[in-house]
């Protein structure tokens, strides 16, 4: 199966700053990769589909860029609402696979 | 509105099966697949398989082949999950996604736990 790898584990910034988190794949997944935003106690949200297609309702803040094996979900901005975990998910291949997560934290 | 809305909580003790049901409306049930996905308490999201409510197609994640199983009722628009077996492992909180590629409309999920 595909192995994704999401890193950093875990990034901590302030309000207004950018974030950049990566999802790395063990192998091709072309860009069928989508990215999701999960809340405490909150079903995950889709963000991102195909690498860089917004979802929709999804602020133009949020950007998926990156094919084949490495992919960047940017936060240009970081607004209060958005310090919650990111998860990356390819659909290359069954069975679908989920990175780790990323957990974006208040500095 | 699009929605998937999901059956409430269960407490199962180990080796008894579970039954989650998720019941879809604001759109034409069988034109797009259904997935599960599971998140054990502080971990991270599994996807447990995918099944098309048009032909009845399924693809499992291996490591539950055997005692999982996915259905669909076309007539009332409700996917179905039911896990055997149960461990202390499977608690989890249980969600089924609307899948035309990517998950996009999400169930609320159904917390599900084993304990004796």
């Amino acid at each position: 199966e595909i192995v994704l790898t999401q890193s950093p584990v875990t990034l901590s910034l302030s309000p207004g700053e950018r974030a950049t988190l990566s999802c790395r794949a063990s192998q091709s997944v072309g860009s069928f990769l989508a990215w999701y935003q999960q809340k405490l106690g909150q079903a995950p949200r889709l963000l991102i589909y195909d690498a860089s297609n917004r979802a929709t309702g999804i602020p133009a803040r949020f950007s998926g860029s990156g094919s084949g094996t490495d992919f960047t979900l940017t936060i240009s901005s970081l607004e209060p609402e958005d310090f919650a975990v990111y998860y990356c998910l390819q659909r290359r291949d069954w069975p679908k696979t989920f990175g780790q997560g990323t957990k974006v934290e208040i500095k | 509105q699009v929605q998937l809305v999901q059956s409430g909580a269960e407490v199962k003790k180990p080796g008894a099966s579970v039954k989650v049901s998720c019941k879809a409306s604001g759109y034409a049930f069988i034109n797009y697949g259904i997935g599960w996905v599971r998140q054990a308490p502080g971990k991270g999201l599994e996807w447990m398989g995918w099944i098309s409510p048009y032909n009845g197609n399924t693809n499992y994640a291996q490591k539950l082949q055997g005692r999982f199983t996915m259905t669909t009722d076309t007539s009332t628009s409700t996917a179905y999950m039911e896990l055997r077996s149960l461990r202390s492992d499977d608690t989890a909180v249980y969600y089924c996604a609307r899948d035309p590629s990517a998950f996009d409309i999400w169930g609320q999920g159904t917390m599900v736990t084993v304990s004796s």
